[in-house]
């Protein structure tokens, strides 16, 4: 089945206390982002990438690391988590960077929440 | 700058109810593709449909209709006969014209199906 994996589900960590939340697709996308969902914010963007070693930040980027060394992984890292990083979190991927052909597939979320 | 505008923040109506769901966009770029993503209760973000700008044919899937009109810039989404199922977060979205990689999200609108 085609799809965007993200583990884990529900995440309940401390502040300061690295962590990474993997993302993985089986579908050979070369494009994939990581989005944050927050009540009256709807979902903002915080890192892409076009392809293999290609990243760039989104809108939200602080406090986020990404890294793509295989094209199906895209791994979201929090270097030292803080409580305003309690969020929703999508992973998305797509064809090609032109989400308008295709639109994203995205992961089921990753709930984490930073005490 | 491109926007998506829902203005409706949350909508209740009673099953088997038409209710249409309204989308507002601005952008200057001529072409664009514009979405409308699904989010039920149990969070996964699932897409429904894509329009670029030169299709302003409506389009019907079953109980759900798209009503794209250019030149009042809306995107609007109609489910007739709704049921409880329809219950979800329903957000509309355009491509950003800039960078093909992303799409702008509106901030959803909030949909109660009470039976």
């Amino acid at each position: 089945e085609a799809q965007v994996t993200q583990n884990p589900r529900y995440l309940i960590t401390v502040t300061g206390k690295k962590l990474t939340v993997t993302c993985s697709q089986n579908m050979n996308h070369e494009y994939m982002s990581w989005y944050r969902q927050d009540p009256g914010l709807g979902l903002r963007q915080i890192y892409y990438s076009m392809n293999v070693e290609v990243t760039d930040k989104g809108d939200v980027p602080e406090g986020y690391k990404v890294s793509r060394k295989e094209k199906r992984n895209f791994p979201l890292i929090l270097e030292s988590p803080s409580p305003n990083q309690t969020s929703l979190y999508f992973c998305a991927s797509s064809p090609t960077s032109l989400s308008g052909d295709y639109g994203y597939t995205f992961g089921s979320g990753t709930r984490l929440t930073v005490v | 700058a491109q926007k998506v505008t829902q203005a409706q923040t949350e909508i209740s109506v009673v099953e088997k109810e038409d209710v249409t769901l309204d989308c507002v966009y601005e952008t200057r770029d001529t072409t664009y593709y514009l979405f409308w993503y699904k989010q039920p209760p149990s969070g996964e973000l699932v897409f429904l449909i894509r329009r670029n700008s030169f299709d302003e044919q409506n389009e019907i899937s079953g109980r759900y209709s798209w009503n794209f009109q250019k030149s009042t810039s809306s995107f609007n989404f109609t489910i007739t006969a709704s049921q409880v199922v329809d219950s979800a977060v329903y957000f509309c979205a355009l491509s950003d014209p800039n960078r093909d990689d992303k799409i702008i999200f509106g901030k959803g609108t909030r949909l109660h199906i009470l039976p």
